[in-house]
Parts: C-alpha cells; sequence; structure tokens
C-alpha cells in the first residue's frame, strides 16, 4: 500500500459544515490524487497536485479546494459540505516516471447529512 | 478525450471456471494500462499493469491481461476463479501530462457461486 493513510476514515457531518479530509504518505511520491468514488461513476478525480504547492483541478473539482505543503501530506476540504458530496473519498500517489501505477489508500466514507 | 470502457457491470461465475473481463479504451498515444482490484470496504490493489514490450502481462493472484492495439482492449483473465476473487475490477489508462493522470472505467462487479 505504499505508506498511504487517510484520516479519518469515517465522518459524519452536517450540511454547511466544513470538512478537510487528510492524505499522508511516507514513500516521497511526487504525485498525489484525491478521487470519490460513487456506485456507477467508477472512481472520479477531484484535485491532484505534481510536488508540494502545485496543485490542479480534476473532473469533479466544483466544491472542493486541496493543499499540499509538505510531500507527505495532501489535504482535501469541502469548505461547505453539501449531500451530494456524501461519498468514498479516496487519495492515491504515485512517483514519477511513465508507467508507475498509483497506490491507493484506505478510503474515508464520509455522509453530509 | 482518454476514457475507458468496461461495458460489464456485473458479471456472475461459478468457483473454478474462467473468467475474462472486459476494458476498452480511448487514448490518442501510447497507452499505459492497469487493472486494479477492491475487496468490499478496502482501497484498490494492483493486479498487473502494461507499460510495453510482450502485450500478455502477468500479474498477481494468478491474472494475467492480454493488450490488443487493434482493438483497443485491455481484457483481464483468470483460467480458474477462486471464491475470494469477488470483488470490485476497475481498469485504467494512465495520460501523461502536468499530472499524469489515470482515468478510470466504472469498474465490474464480480460475484462467485460455490
Amino acid at each position: 500500500d505504499a505508506g498511504i493513510t487517510q484520516s479519518p476514515r469515517h465522518k459524519v457531518t452536517e450540511t454547511g459544515t466544513p470538512v478537510t479530509l487528510r492524505c499522508h504518505q511516507t514513500e516521497n511520491h511526487r504525485y498525489m490524487y484525491w478521487y470519490r468514488q460513487d456506485p456507477g461513476h467508477g472512481l472520479r478525480l477531484i484535485h491532484y497536485s505534481y510536488g508540494v504547492k502545485d496543485t490542479d483541478k480534476g473532473e469533479v473539482s466544483d466544491g472542493y479546494s486541496v493543499s499540499r505543503s509538505k510531500t507527505e501530506d495532501f489535504l482535501l476540504t469541502l469548505e461547505s459540505a453539501t449531500s451530494s458530496q456524501t461519498s468514498v473519498y479516496f487519495c492515491a500517489a504515485r512517483g514519477g516516471g511513465a508507467g508507475n501505477e498509483q497506490f491507493f489508500g484506505p478510503g474515508t466514507r464520509l455522509t453530509v447529512l | 478525450a482518454q476514457s475507458v470502457t468496461q461495458p460489464d457491470i456485473h458479471i456472475t461465475v461459478s468457483e473454478g471456471a474462467s473468467l475474462e473481463l472486459r476494458c476498452n479504451y480511448s487514448y490518442g498515444a501510447t497507452p499505459y494500462l492497469f487493472w486494479y482490484v477492491q475487496s468490499p470496504g478496502q482501497g484498490l490493489q494492483l493486479l498487473l499493469k502494461y507499460f510495453s514490450g510482450d502485450t500478455l502481462v502477468q500479474g498477481i493472484k494468478g491474472f494475467e491481461a492480454e493488450f490488443k492495439r487493434s482493438q483497443s482492449s485491455f481484457n483481464l483473465r483468470k483460467p480458474s476463479v477462486h471464491w475470494s476473487d469477488a470483488a470490485e475490477y476497475f481498469c485504467a489508462v494512465g495520460a501523461w501530462g502536468t499530472g499524469n493522470q489515470f482515468y478510470f472505467g466504472t469498474g465490474t462487479s464480480l460475484t462467485v457461486i460455490p
């Protein structure tokens, strides 16, 4: 699993509340990603990072922001959570070089009431 | 645009039977292709990948996949399925650019009947 942890693993929150999910990796991978997984949609990319303080939007970035101040940490923030953001969130990391796979964390199940 | 299609949402096979999961991709250059498996409540684990060279690649847990450029396919196979293979399977194509993003299919859920 390339030493990727996510916290919290489960969270229940209310609509309008800010939420921050944390991804931590121990392998010094350059690239990090946040996905959401929903039935029938597979994995959809929210944001990604290609280095410290270098981030960009993915397919479903509206309502989400990210930050990466250290190589090992990638934070995903929901500024004002909505029920449509109820999902399972996965963090992934990979090293540079063509052909390298992404390593995934265990996921965070977020419920927005 | 890059995309991955997994035509089968759900497949049921008997234990000991052979398995083939389909994956078709759309990508403008030489693709880097991956198969991942996800057990319930778990993250994704890499089964195998195609980077270059031999178009038949071997992976973990007895899985293999064949890259067919002419058909834009990367189907996953296993000659004899075990009950523990029941899981969700995802095909992905790697796109090389600023973020070296992956594009995932919507997944195929495998049920194994004893």
